[in-house]
């Protein structure tokens, strides 16, 4: 099935740094990719929408200079975390949409968990 | 009003008990559904797709309702290792929207 790598699993790092994390689906094409955050026993959030070669949709309430997204290629996206403080810590999960005639289907990241110090 | 809603659980059931998840939606321009299955601290993995038709595989069962706009997950002769928790999930035109998730905890 397909496959969409994650990186980095985790990263700590003090206060005021930015963080990239990147996103790659390893053998579809993906026009479209979704970046998540989700807290501790509560669902995924859908941050943002990242389309290929075009600027990112972000929903409601995400500061888009805040949480910078590329998506430079059809099988790469990448979330930056400008200046993250401690309220930044979270899970971050992005996902890739593969659509065949047969079906369309999400599939996931592993999950980038991001502790700020 | 959440556009995708679960039951909020958790629910807690014996190994070998049947279990049954309900998730109602509100925007009838949904056009397909989906259960996924998460892990702590783990992705979504995708459990099976919900058809009108409603459809099985192995132990679980998907029903959706259109006029309701409902969809269900069965789970037969829980395991141990189904423990997780449970995402109902929609898709509309391009936006994938997530239920809160059902956690259930299987017992020996």
């Amino acid at each position: 099935g397909a496959v969409v790598s994650q990186h980095p699993s985790w990263v700590i790092c003090k206060s005021g740094t930015s963080v990239k994390i990147e996103c790659r689906s390893l053998d579809f094409q993906a026009t479209t990719m979704f970046w998540y955050r989700q807290f501790p026993k509560q669902s995924l959030m859908l941050m943002a929408t990242s389309n290929e070669g075009s600027k990112a949709t972000y929903e409601q309430g995400v500061e888009k200079d805040k949480f910078l997204i590329n998506h430079a290629s059809l099988t790469l996206s990448t979330l930056t975390v400008t200046s993250a403080h401690p309220e930044d810590s979270s899970f971050y999960i992005c996902s890739a949409r593969e659509s065949t005639e047969a079906s369309e289907k999400l599939f996931f990241g592993s999950g980038t968990q991001l502790s700020v110090l | 009003r959440k556009e995708v809603e679960q039951d909020p659980g958790p629910f807690n059931v014996p190994e070998g008990a049947t279990v049954a998840f309900n998730c109602t939606y509100s925007n009838s321009a949904s056009q397909s559904f989906f259960w996924y299955r998460q892990d702590c601290r783990k992705e979504p993995k995708l459990l099976m797709s919900v058809y009108s038709s409603g459809n099985e595989d192995g132990r679980f069962t998907a029903q959706l309702n259109r006029a309701s706009q409902y969809i269900s997950l069965l789970i037969r002769d829980s395991k141990l290792s189904d423990s997780a928790t449970y995402l109902c999930v929609v898709n509309r035109g391009f936006k994938t929207i997530f239920g809160a998730g059902t956690r259930l905890f299987v017992k020996a």
